[in-house]
């Protein structure tokens, strides 16, 4: 069946830092790709997302590659904010289905 | 705005409790999902609905029903609570059409510890 595999966390960085957060599907379609993020105490709520091989989605300074070839999605942001502290979870919808898989989740943790 | 609110942020229970977990959505979505969140296994998919009355079990329900009476609402039910059901749980719903259609809009979540 489809899945998600993300990088094992948690990760810690300082402000302004370059992050990558790494996530690699299996997938019988051709699928959604997700990136969602959890802030302390709160639910889900969508970050970005791409629809088909190459498109970017890109969205508060983070931005992720659908790439095919690889089948990887990878998170990325240029410089990180202590804002940015929050659970990141990569996910994947086939198409018509409807249903979300996702990946286990990367806690991250941004230091002044 | 979507919004998705969930009857309760903590909740506990004693083990063999019957307990109802409630769900409402303000954006008339067809769809609405039950998941639960643990450490480590992200988040995995108990039951959801396509429309009214009609539910479609997901990966882990056991121990676990579901009622859709009305479009907005989507109850998850937990028979007899077990203290391994003692997790977060979440409520997203989402539409089947229109350019959003695979974005799930999700619940603050419901903290459920059972003793």
């Amino acid at each position: 069946g489809d899945s998600v595999t993300q990088m094992e966390g948690p990760v810690t960085l300082s402000e302004e830092a370059f992050l990558t957060i790494n996530c690699t599907y299996t997938a019988t379609g051709y699928p959604s790709l997700f990136w969602y993020v959890q802030y302390p105490g709160e639910g889900l709520q969508l970050l970005l997302k791409a629809t088909k091989a190459d498109d970017k989605g890109s969205n508060k300074g983070f931005e992720a590659t659908y790439r095919k070839e690889t089948t990887s999605f990878h998170l990325e942001k240029g410089s990180v904010q202590v804002s940015d502290s929050a659970v990141y979870f990569c996910a994947l919808s086939e198409w018509g289905a409807q249903k979300l898989v996702f990946g286990q989740g990367t806690r991250l943790t941004i230091n002044p | 705005d979507v919004k998705v609110t969930q009857s309760s942020r903590y909740l506990v229970k004693r083990t063999g409790e019957k307990v109802f977990l409630e769900c409402v959505q303000d954006m008339d979505h067809e769809n609405m999902f039950w998941y639960r969140q643990d450490p480590g296994l992200g988040l995995r998919l108990i039951y959801f609905s396509y429309d009214v009355k009609m539910k479609e079990k997901g990966d882990i329900p056991e121990g676990y029903s579901v009622s859709r009476e009305k479009k907005e609402r989507f109850s998850l039910i937990l028979e007899s609570a077990s203290t391994n059901q003692t997790s977060m749980y979440l409520c997203a719903s989402s539409s089947p059409t229109g350019p959003y259609r695979d974005t799930q809009y999700f619940g603050p979540g419901t903290r459920l510890t059972v003793l």
